[in-house]
């Protein structure tokens, strides 16, 4: 079935270090891929987005390419604040009619 | 914008008690899904609803239930609370007519559950 996988943290960077956090999926078809974002004691947010091969999502400084041929949505950010210190989580959307399949999510924690 | 609320945010339940996690949006969203998230882990897909008086499982239904009467509420029931369903439980919700913009989720702030 579709799934997604992401690495597994967690991820400890210092202020302004470059960020990459990776996620690959499984699926048939052409699926929507997103990145959340789930801040402390909070749901989560969409952060981005990107519905087919080659389309980068991008928001807050954050951006990620969609990669058909490696089947890949790579988050990246050129310098973490403390701020964006969260848990991050790889979905997908396999097609309009179904629920999205989510990665098990990567702890994030930036310090000054 | 209240967006998708909640409540309660935290309950201590009793083994073989039983409760309803409420869930509202005012966003008129056709779609609405109820997830637990483990410490550590992902989110698992328990049921969702693709409309008032339409429900469908999810990965993990079992020892759970729900009904849509309204396009607006989405409750979740436990009826024998057991252990293994300690944990923080999302609702969200999700627009249908735009095939682009449906499945971006909104979430609660979510409902942390302890069954002891």
């Amino acid at each position: 079935g579709d799934s997604v996988t992401q690495m597994e943290g967690p991820v400890t960077l210092s202020e302004e270090a470059f960020l990459t956090i990776n996620c690959t999926y499984t699926a048939t078809g052409y699926p929507s891929l997103f990145w959340y974002v789930q801040y402390p004691g909070e749901g989560l947010q969409l952060l981005l987005k990107a519905t087919k091969a080659d389309d980068k999502g991008s928001n807050k400084g954050f951006e990620a390419t969609y990669r058909k041929e490696t089947t890949s949505f790579h988050l990246e950010k050129g310098s973490v604040q403390v701020s964006d210190s969260a848990v991050y989580f790889c979905a997908l959307s396999p097609s309009r009619d179904t629920p999205l399949v989510f990665g098990k999510g990567t702890r994030l924690s930036v310090i000054a | 914008n209240a967006g998708v609320t909640q409540t309660p945010k935290f309950r201590i339940l009793k083994i073989g008690q039983s409760m309803t996690l409420q869930c509202t949006q005012d966003m008129n969203h056709n779609y609405m899904y109820w997830y637990r998230q483990d410490p550590g882990m992902g989110l698992k897909l328990i049921y969702y609803s693709v409309g008032a008086g339409i429900t469908d499982k999810g990965e993990v239904p079992n020892g759970y239930n729900v009904s849509r009467s309204t396009t607006e509420d989405f409750p979740l029931r436990l009826e024998l609370a057991a252990p293994s369903q300690t944990s923080v439980y999302f609702c969200a919700s999700s627009y249908s007519r735009d095939s682009v913009a449906k499945n971006i989720q909104y979430f609660g702030a979510g409902t942390r559950l302890s069954v002891l």
